[in-house]
Order: C-alpha cells, then sequence, then structure tokens
C-alpha cells in the first residue's frame, strides 16, 4: 500500500502558458501532501504544504500567485504553474502523507520543460 | 534556519567499497533524520532516525544517528554497481515537512 502516482510524468510547455500537475494517493487517504521542485544536481526544495480542504501554506520565496496549489480531496492535490516560463523547467516531486503517519510517500515526479 | 549539510557531495568507489555517507543538521523542534536513496525518478525512503546512538539496518545499510553531535551517517558495506544514485538526507522538525540536503551522488564503479 501507500503508492502516490503523478500526471504527467514529463511535459514539455512553451513560455507563458500553463500547466497542471496532479498528484493522486492511489490507495490511502492523504491528509498532507507536499510539492517539492528538484533542479538538476540539487536537493528537493520543499514548495508548498496543503492540507485537504484548506488553503497551502507556501515556503519563503515560492510565488503562491504562480504555484497554485488545489487539495480538493483526500486522494488529490494538484499544482499548476501558471505563465510559465524558463527557470520554472524543473523535476516536480509530490508526497503524501497518511493518518496520523509522518512517513512521506513520494510520487514518481513530473519533468516539466519550458521552451 | 534550518540546515542539513551532507558531505560527500559525490564519491566513486569500486564494487565491493564499503563507503560512509555524512549528514550534519540543524533543524529547530528535530524529531527525526531520514535517508532516502534516490535513482531516476522520486526518492525511496531507507530509515528514519528518532534515537542516537541505536543502529538501523537493512541488508548491506545501516544508519546511525548522534543526536548531541547533530549528525548522521549512512553505512554501504560491499558495495555494488545497483547502489549507484543519489543517498539524500532530511531532518524533519515537529511538523511534517521535510528538509533536505543536497545529497551524495553515489558511483560504484565494476
Amino acid at each position: 500500500g501507500a503508492v502516490v502516482s503523478q500526471h504527467p510524468s514529463w511535459v514539455i510547455c512553451k513560455s507563458g502558458t500553463s500547466v497542471k500537475i496532479e498528484c493522486r494517493s492511489l490507495d490511502f487517504q492523504a491528509t498532507t501532501m507536499f510539492w517539492y521542485r528538484q533542479f538538476p544536481k540539487q536537493s528537493l526544495m520543499l514548495m508548498a504544504t496543503s492540507n485537504e480542504g484548506s488553503k497551502a501554506t507556501y515556503e519563503q520565496g515560492v510565488e503562491k500567485d504562480k504555484f497554485l496549489i488545489n487539495h480538493a480531496s483526500l486522494t488529490l492535490s494538484t499544482l499548476t504553474v501558471t505563465s510559465a516560463h524558463p527557470e520554472d523547467s524543473s523535476f516536480y516531486i509530490c508526497s503524501a502523507t497518511r493518518g496520523g503517519s509522518y512517513e512521506q510517500y513520494f510520487g514518481p515526479g513530473t519533468r516539466l520543460t519550458v521552451t | 534556519e534550518d540546515k542539513v549539510v551532507q558531505s560527500p557531495l559525490s564519491l566513486v568507489v569500486h564494487e565491493g567499497d564499503t563507503v560512509t555517507l555524512n549528514c550534519s543538521y540543524e533543524v529547530t523542534n528535530f524529531r527525526s533524520l531520514l535517508w532516502y536513496k534516490q535513482e531516476k525518478k522520486a526518492p525511496t525512503f531507507l530509515f528514519m532516525l528518532t534515537s542516537s546512538g541505536i543502529e538501523k539496518k537493512s541488508g548491506r545499510l545501516s544508519s546511525i544517528l548522534d543526536k548531541k553531535e547533530l549528525f548522521s551517517i549512512l553505512n554501504i558495506t560491499a558495495t555494488q554497481t545497483g547502489d549507484s544514485a543519489i543517498y539524500l538526507c532530511a531532518g524533519r522538525d515537529s511538523g511534517y515537512a521535510l528538509n533536505f540536503g543536497k545529497g551524495t551522488s553515489l558511483l560504484v564503479t565494476p
């Protein structure tokens, strides 16, 4: 159990367009979901924490109007990169926790390339 | 500001060697230290350490935490080419969020 999926796994978009990335917990209800970004040869940087039904908490330096997070159900969170620019090209990974557990289950990641 | 620092940043060893990866942390309200292995996709969980001095072991991998000196090590014995990956450590505070280090890139050559 505890499988997290992401869709799409890879996306290329043009500068100025918006891209939505989905994160789903397939076999459990995710009380909290996290969104991370990873640039090449860098570590995972936490972007935001989201709890179902409430507004996401963004880390310092992450623009909430640019990276829209919606956690509408206990199994789905979405990250929308609005007006994407080449510098937004990165590997975006979500993770989820269930119940009272602190263990995070990671999705496989989404590679975003903005041309 | 919370900080997790890993060393070395990269390492190349021969199959059969033993490696030690280091992780030092400064995390307010520290609760646990986690190790992950990352190959081409998302990280996979290795260990979670909450208590000092208690070694956790899984096959050829082991890890230990020193809460007094604020560091952890990950040991891999008899390395294999399949151990080649980036190893990440992360500190967790009283919340759920993880603060990751930059990782150690390990390459095991045949």
